[in-house]
């Protein structure tokens, strides 16, 4: 398995910044690497995939860059507002479909 | 589209009791998992089915861990008996079997043993 590194501090931010989580691998590079939110109380949710063959992906004011040299991920969270307020996981694929989860990085948006 | 389903929600027990969770997926996704998430933590991997089949149930402690996925669709996990280490949510996720479009979490089942 990986060993998965993602700040373990929390991320306060004022809103309208860019909130920026890193998530660093240290052995194989995965075929696929996801971001999920979780909300407390609440199973997480899909927000992003990214191949490795892929340098940066986006969706609506996410983007999400895979770096397999330096074996990290980048999440970009652009405008942030309160309701992006959540814990942030990435998840990296381990082959056959499991996906091994990090720690997640707690964002605090705030007005 | 109706989510992954769980329950209980909650649920408190006594050490060396027996407690089991029931799962029910969406509809048409052919890999359901079990995971265990340690507060603080990110969620674990216990068990994988494809279909009824057991893909991976590596890190599953078979000793006191049993899982289940009748005719390929609801699932439930039990434990017994059940240890204070175990205390934790309990989730579930399905995804479709080309897993790039994500999972799907159901909200978990909180477990407290006392």
């Amino acid at each position: 398995s990986q060993k998965i590194e993602q700040n373990s501090e929390a991320l306060n931010i004022q809103e309208g910044k860019t909130a920026t989580l890193t998530c660093n691998y240290t052995n194989y590079s995965p075929a696929y690497l996801q971001w999920y939110r979780q909300d407390p109380g609440r199973g997480p949710v899909f927000l992003l995939l990214i191949r490795e063959n892929e340098k940066e992906k986006r969706k609506e004011r996410l983007k999400v860059t895979f770096d397999t040299t330096l074996k990290q991920s980048l999440f970009h969270i652009t405008a942030s507002q309160p309701a992006d307020s959540a814990t942030y996981l990435c998840a990296l694929d381990m082959g056959w479909g499991k996906f091994q989860f990090g720690a997640g990085t707690q964002v605090v948006v705030t007005p | 589209e109706a989510g992954v389903a769980q329950s209980p929600r909650y649920k408190i027990i006594e050490k060396r009791q027996s407690v089991a969770f029931w799962c029910n997926p969406i509809s048409g996704h052919a890999t359901l998992y079990w995971y265990q998430q340690i507060l603080g933590q990110g969620p674990k991997l216990l068990i994988q089915f494809q279909n009824n089949g057991v893909v991976d149930d590596s890190q599953l402690p078979k000793d006191r861990f049993s899982a289940e996925r009748l005719k390929g669709v609801d699932s439930t996990l039990k434990i017994q008996p059940a240890k204070l280490e175990d205390s934790a949510v309990y989730l579930c996720a399905s995804s479709f079997a080309d897993h790039v479009s994500g999972y799907t979490f159901g909200s978990g089942t909180r477990l407290t043993v006392v």
